[in-house]
């Protein structure tokens, strides 16, 4: 039972340039999350899913998309990055029905110049 | 949207002192979430506050649910250097579909 994984760890891009921040949860979750991290900021909701087949936005959703095609993956795509998105980004996992919260992902440190 | 504001900002402590933080909100939630985030980790679950006036601890933690709703509290008693990270509320929107954070209490401890 690996928990909530996020890959990469660490990832540089020019600007202008697009990725996939992948993340997996093996604990059968419908929800989940993705949120970035700035300084000062604390973690802000990008996209979010209550399960497969459905998304939808956050607090600060442009310049990314995501889908859900299954209940175990959760992929974060940046379409033409930007230096405002250097952050640090969080994937979590919720199962449907608790009220205790959701379930973090180590992160990936995202460096646009 | 929605705005959770924690204080202090941050805090630089010695060893075996107890700390208190709070959290702030303008809307009434009825669920408040602490977390610890770890430095290079994820934010880690510590207490869930589900009732108005509610005191649970955790260990050396203790968090208590406003009786507005509308704040949330966390102490810890004798703080040891493992307690060092970034703490932070959280509350839920939605049918907790999704949670908003509060900005965070950086917390530093001397040995």
């Amino acid at each position: 039972n690996a928990g909530v994984t996020q890959t990469p760890k660490f990832q540089v891009l020019k600007t202008g340039q697009s990725m996939t921040l992948q993340c997996a949860q093996d604990m059968n979750h419908e929800y989940m999350s993705w949120y970035r991290q700035d300084p000062g900021m604390g973690l802000r909701l990008i996209h979010y899913s209550v399960g497969a087949g459905i998304t939808d936005q956050g607090e600060v959703p442009n310049g990314y998309n995501v889908s859900r095609s299954t209940t175990e993956d959760f992929p974060l795509r940046l379409l033409s990055a930007a230096p405002s998105q250097t952050s640090v980004y969080f994937c979590a996992s919720r199962k449907g029905g608790q009220s205790y919260g959701y379930t973090f992902g180590s992160g990936t440190r995202l460096t646009v110049v | 949207g929605q705005q959770l504001n924690q204080s202090p900002q941050s805090m630089f402590i010695q060893e075996g002192e107890d700390v208190s933080m709070n959290c702030t909100s303008s809307s009434i939630f009825n669920t408040w979430l602490w977390y610890k985030q770890d430095p290079g980790e994820g934010p880690v679950l510590l207490i869930a506050l589900y009732k108005a006036g509610e005191l649970t601890s955790n260990g050396r933690l203790t968090a208590q649910f406003g009786i507005t709703r509308k704040d949330s509290f966390l102490n810890i008693s004798a703080s040891i250097p493992s307690d060092v990270g970034i703490y932070f509320c959280a509350g839920p929107l939605t049918g907790f579909q999704k949670l908003v954070f509060g900005t965070g209490t950086r917390l530093l401890v001397s040995p």
